[in-house]
């Protein structure tokens, strides 16, 4: 079993569409989610993060953590074509003296048609 | 402009030859850290250097290395090149380990 499973899509919405975004993750150890952006030809960027179980906000993004079910989410509302980018989840785990360990999902295409 | 700067952006090469990457991380950033992201791996860690020492190591080929210098610039030495090497290369640096990594715009690696 993979540590970070991510559903690959494509996935294609309509403009203003709540778009959600998942990943589950089989390791306990994960102590901090992220999630990036990645547009098509650049490099991933960091969009949030989060440590604790719950919800956190940023504009029209929502990050959700569920330590229990292992489980975050990405929940984009009104979505707009210039969301039209693969996300990347990410999560960290300490491994051992001051090093963290940083393991990415594979991403998930995301079209936002106008 | 993130603040990470990779070289050159693109790459073309014979299978056999050998390629540096080069990385300057975002200033005041000590860390840097080398990923490969293929269609079907997705973003896999190769190697990450500490102000000049080495870290920790990933998915990283006997064939590659990497060194980080005093002026914390990074590179990224590949060699025998093989068609299976053609991906995109990214660096990140970080200045927190656990969060916030920050990613140059790649060097995309092409073996012919």
């Amino acid at each position: 079993q993979k540590e970070v499973e991510q559903d690959p899509g494509p996935l294609s919405v309509p403009e203003g569409a709540i778009v959600s975004l998942n990943c589950t993750y089989s390791n306990s150890a994960f102590q901090y989610f992220m999630w990036y952006r990645q547009y098509s030809r650049k490099g991933p960027e960091l969009l949030m993060y989060t440590y604790s179980s719950g919800n956190k906000e940023d504009g029209r993004f929502t990050a959700q953590v569920d330590k229990s079910s292992k489980y975050i989410s990405l929940f984009i509302r009104d979505s707009q074509p210039s969301d039209s980018a693969t996300y990347l989840c990410a999560m960290s785990a300490f491994s051992g003296g001051s090093n963290y360990k940083l393991t990415f999902g594979k991403g998930t295409l995301l079209t936002v048609n106008p | 402009d993130s603040g990470v700067t990779q070289t050159p952006k693109h790459l073309i090469t014979a299978t056999g030859q050998r390629v540096t990457l080069r990385c300057s991380p975002r200033s005041g950033d000590l860390s840097v850290y080398w990923y490969q992201q293929s269609l079907d791996q997705g973003l896999q860690f190769l190697i990450q250097y500490y102000n000049g020492e080495e870290r920790a190591k990933g998915n990283i080929l006997e064939r590659f290395s990497a060194q980080q210098f005093p002026d914390l610039h990074s590179e990224l030495n590949l060699s025998s090149l093989e068609l299976g090497d053609s991906a995109l290369y990214f660096c990140a640096s970080s200045a927190r380990q656990f969060y916030g990594y920050t990613f140059g715009s790649g060097t995309r690696l092409t073996v012919v």
